[in-house]
């Protein structure tokens, strides 16, 4: 099976660097996804790794490792406004869409 | 460009009934695929089509159906609900048949079973 792995929850100071890790054991590999989705909205698109290494996109940055299974969203400059769920979902196979979710990071941030 | 959307946006049924939620692509997408979210299990996904065809299906049992037309919107059904049933329902679609780097999610039908 396919088996995704977040912490649960964590909470940063506005203003700091936070960094969520997800580590993942699938089937196959073929691309990781992270996602932030607020309280009772859809989720939204973040960022994307296929290749290993980071991804640099304003405040937010994700790196991937294949060999280890792992990759990080790191979070700078941290808002009140990022306060929400962060989740990582792989995609296991070439040939399709469909994507494997970890249960998400619940993120709070405090003043 | 307008996004994804899901119709109805909230429904309550009880048990032993059936329900079809409606989901339309963001323009020119042809693949969407379909999720269920509760708070215990987080996202999971239910299928995938693509061009009006089910490429893909996870593990959910025969209850769970769904179609797709060729204007690529797509429906699930889901028969003979239980209480267990109760969860947002998501969709997202994604312009290239595999390999998307990125999909987009519409907002969920949030299905309350009674």
């Amino acid at each position: 099976g396919q088996n995704i792995d977040q912490p649960t929850e964590m909470t940063a100071t506005e203003g700091a660097i936070v960094q969520i890790n997800c580590t993942y054991q699938t089937s196959g590999f073929n691309g990781l996804f992270w996602y932030q989705q607020h309280a009772g909205e859809a989720p939204t698109f973040l960022s994307y790794n296929v290749l290993d290494g980071l991804e640099e996109k304003g405040r937010f940055s994700s790196f991937l490792s294949r060999s280890k299974g792992y990759s990080y969203l790191l979070l700078k400059e941290l808002q009140m406004k990022d306060s929400a769920s962060y989740l990582c979902a792989v995609r296991d196979q070439a040939g399709a869409n469909n994507l494997f979710f970890g249960t998400g990071t619940r993120l709070t941030v405090i003043p | 460009k307008a996004g994804v959307t899901q119709t109805p946006r909230y429904l309550i049924k009880t048990r032993g009934q059936q329900v079809t939620l409606s989901c339309s692509p963001i323009s020119g997408h042809r693949s969407v695929s379909w999720y269920q979210q509760t708070p215990g299990q987080g996202l999971q996904f239910l299928f995938e089509y693509f061009s009006e065809t089910q490429r893909n299906k996870g593990n959910f049992p025969g209850r769970f159906s769904g179609r797709q037309f060729s204007n690529s919107r797509s429906e699930m059904n889901v028969s003979t609900l239980e209480l267990g049933d109760s969860a947002l329902y998501l969709c997202a679609s994604s312009n290239r048949g595999r390999g998307a780097s990125e999909q987009f999610f519409g907002p969920g039908t949030r299905l309350t079973v009674l």
